[in-house]
């Protein structure tokens, strides 16, 4: 599958490989995070979270790693699909109020 | 999960002037946000619209550019004021339950300053 190290702005697959999206968020204080899928002409949709208390937590094709002591996030995407192409955003509670995005990441799916 | 619906979808307008975006949820909420996506990029937090008392604004926006109004918990509009293309921007209503859950949001408003 592909993999990036760091954060990039985009991430092209073959369908039916393993995707990988990092994440890298500023504020040791943020206990909950959330990765968002957004389409075009669409808002940003919940793919899945995890809390500080946790490092791993899977879904649907869906896999969250969050390491804490580097602050950084990973969203894998099993199987990749052409409908998983979309922009994902990584986003983390900071003080309890209102969520905060990092950067987003392309991610296109050839057939 | 909550519905939301924001109007307009779109917009066009000239520069100077201002356009009001609303944002109506099928259900009471506890916080009502607005960000902004400039084109190709991520979203950034306007403001935090409370209910019956001024918005929280963040760093670099501010009240007399965003007026936001938020009169019960179901309903929240922001205007985009005196307008220039550097404006141009998806605008998106977030809405939350409850604090650190998750944040739904609407499909947002594209405007386009000309």
């Amino acid at each position: 599958g592909e993999s990036v190290g760091l954060h990039l702005p985009t991430l092209s697959v073959q369908e039916g490989d393993n995707s990988i999206i990092n994440c890298a968020y500023s504020n040791s204080a943020s206990d909950y995070f959330i990765w968002y899928k957004q389409e075009s002409g669409k808002g940003p949709q919940f793919i899945i979270d995890i809390r500080s208390n946790m490092d791993k937590r899977q879904g649907q094709r869906v896999t969250v790693l969050l390491n804490k002591t580097v602050k950084h996030l990973s969203l894998q995407i099993a199987a990749t699909q052409p409908g998983d192409s979309a922009v994902y955003f990584c986003a983390e509670y900071q003080a309890g109020t209102a969520l905060i995005f990092g950067k987003g990441t392309t991610l296109s799916v050839s057939s | 999960s909550a519905v939301i619906s924001q109007k307009p979808s779109r917009d066009i307008c000239q520069r100077g002037t201002s356009l009001t975006i609303q944002c109506q949820v099928d259900s009471q909420v506890t916080m009502m946000f607005w960000y902004r996506q400039q084109p190709g990029q991520s979203l950034t937090l306007i403001a935090t619209a409370n209910q019956g008392s001024e918005a929280t604004y963040e760093s670099g926006f501010v009240i007399d550019k965003f007026p936001i109004s938020r009169p019960n918990l179901t309903f929240s509009t922001l205007t985009v004021s005196n307008m220039s293309p550097e404006d141009s921007s998806i605008y998106l209503c977030s809405v939350v339950r409850a604090l650190n859950t998750e944040a739904f949001f609407g499909q947002g408003t594209r405007l386009t300053v000309v």
